[in-house]
């Protein structure tokens, strides 16, 4: 089968460092994507792994192991605009993203 | 312009009234999906479209409906609309790098 899970909420406060996990399993993998969504709004593209290891893009940073199943998304010197959803999904064979629920991210002053 | 384009943008109906969904991109992909999102359960895949008259079943198809009449127009139908259909809809298209992009969604009330 196929599964996707990742932490439904975390909060953080600005300037700090967050690591959103996802884990999953897949019989046909093709890649992991983080997307952001603000509330109310369409999902907006972060970042896409579909080799081992990390891969940055300034103050975000995706990384993945195939081989654990396993995926997590770096936000670093944290701003409020980044409050908002992130989601975890992973291309299945080439034919769709399945999303994981969403980390609904709360970052405070 | 917006690359994809949904219209209406919000719509409320009555449980067994008819409604489309409209979809249409200017990216030139072939890939298209329907996909709804309700509070808390993420995004789940409703049909998806590799090609013209191309129909593939997703996670969630009942109930639902679709017609790809032309590579840059994806349609979504509810024949018979209940209230459990009430939730943001997102029409999106893929890229050959895997890239996803997402219209703006419809905000879809079943009264």
């Amino acid at each position: 089968g196929q599964n996707i899970d990742q932490p439904t909420e975390m909060t953080a406060t600005e300037g700090a460092i967050v690591q959103i996990n996802c884990t999953y399993q897949t019989s046909g993998f093709n890649g992991l994507f983080w997307y952001q969504q603000h509330a109310g709004e369409a999902p907006t593209f972060l970042s896409y792994n579909v080799l081992d290891g990390l891969e940055e893009k300034g103050r975000f940073s995706s990384f993945l192991s195939r081989s654990k199943g396993y995926s997590y998304l770096l936000l670093k010197e944290l701003q409020m605009k980044d409050s908002a959803s992130y989601l975890c999904a992973f291309n299945q064979a080439g034919t769709a993203l399945i999303f994981g629920k969403g980390t609904t991210l709360s970052v405070s002053s | 312009d917006a690359d994809v384009t949904q219209t209406p943008r919000n719509r409320i109906t009555k449980t067994g009234k008819r409604i489309m969904l409209e979809c249409s991109q200017t990216k030139g992909h072939d890939r298209m999906y329907w996909y709804r999102q309700d509070p808390g359960l993420g995004l789940r895949l409703i049909y998806y479209s590799f090609d013209v008259k191309d129909i593939n079943k997703g996670e969630i198809s009942d109930g639902y409906s679709v017609s790809r009449q032309a590579q840059a127009k994806f349609s979504l139908s509810l024949e018979s609309a209940i209230p459990n259909q009430t939730a943001l809809y997102f029409c999106a298209t893929l890229a050959g790098d895997n890239e996803q992009f997402f219209g703006p969604g419809t905000r879809l009330t079943v009264l």
